[in-house]
């Protein structure tokens, strides 16, 4: 069975970098998959920030993309992300999440089937 | 980017009551890349319906979607007590990826 848990500071500074990482369960990332990181800001929709496949390849949300880097682990079984220069707005429960096509291929993969618990992050002085 | 606008935004019923969400999008879904989720309040979505109206794995009969092109339907036959729940809808025809605002489907 596949779980993914988040992990991160909880708490960010303004102006600072925000990191994140999942750790993958029950499942290699090496074996395929794309892999995602989904925000929900308070009383907000949820945000897709961006997906990575295993070989690396990063897909961004063009609204993010000058401030998001993501990193994938194949030998720790995890993949990560980078949040630049935060603000309050980045303010959220931050989601990982695996994704995968149906019959027909997306790039990436859009549908997300496993999620992680999620993870409050707190953008406050 | 497209936008999806779901509605009703609170949607109060009954258990055993049939419960019609609607998900309509700014310009056409490719390929009707169009998915359900359900969220339970302090957890994570989880998938329902993807492709429009293929169930996604353990997810029990009563919940079906249709639709295609920019107006999508999940359709909730007969509400049971740990059906009522938030539901988002969310498209990946075309990038970037983009959710709905969500529907609250809440005992009447």
């Amino acid at each position: 069975q596949v779980q993914l848990q988040e992990s991160g500071p909880g708490l960010v500074k303004p102006s600072e970098t925000l990191s994140l990482t999942c750790s993958v369960s029950g499942y290699s990332i090496y074996d395929g998959y794309y892999w995602g990181w989904i925000r929900q800001p308070p009383g907000m929709p949820l945000e897709w920030i961006g997906s990575i496949f295993y070989n690396g390849n990063t897909y961004y949300n063009p609204s993010l993309k000058s401030r998001v880097t993501m990193s994938v682990d194949t030998s720790q079984n995890r993949f990560s992300l980078t949040l630049r220069s935060v603000t309050a707005a980045d303010t959220a429960v931050y989601y990982c999440a695996r994704s995968r096509n149906g019959n027909i291929v997306a790039v990436p993969a859009g549908i997300f089937d496993h999620w992680g618990q999620g993870t409050l992050t707190t953008v406050s002085s | 980017e497209i936008v999806l606008t779901q509605s009703p935004g609170t949607l109060s019923l009954s258990p055993g009551e049939r419960a019609t969400l609607s998900c309509r999008a700014s310009q056409t879904v490719n390929n009707n890349f169009l998915a359900w989720y359900q969220q339970i309040p302090g957890q994570a979505p989880r998938l329902l319906i993807y492709d429009a109206s293929t169930r996604a794995t353990g997810i029990p009969d009563r919940f079906s979607g249709s639709g295609s092109g920019t107006d999508f339907t999940l359709t909730i036959s007969r509400l049971e007590p740990e059906d009522f729940a938030l539901y988002h809808c969310q498209q990946y025809g075309s990038s970037p990826r983009t959710f709905g605002q969500g529907t609250k489907v809440e005992i009447k």
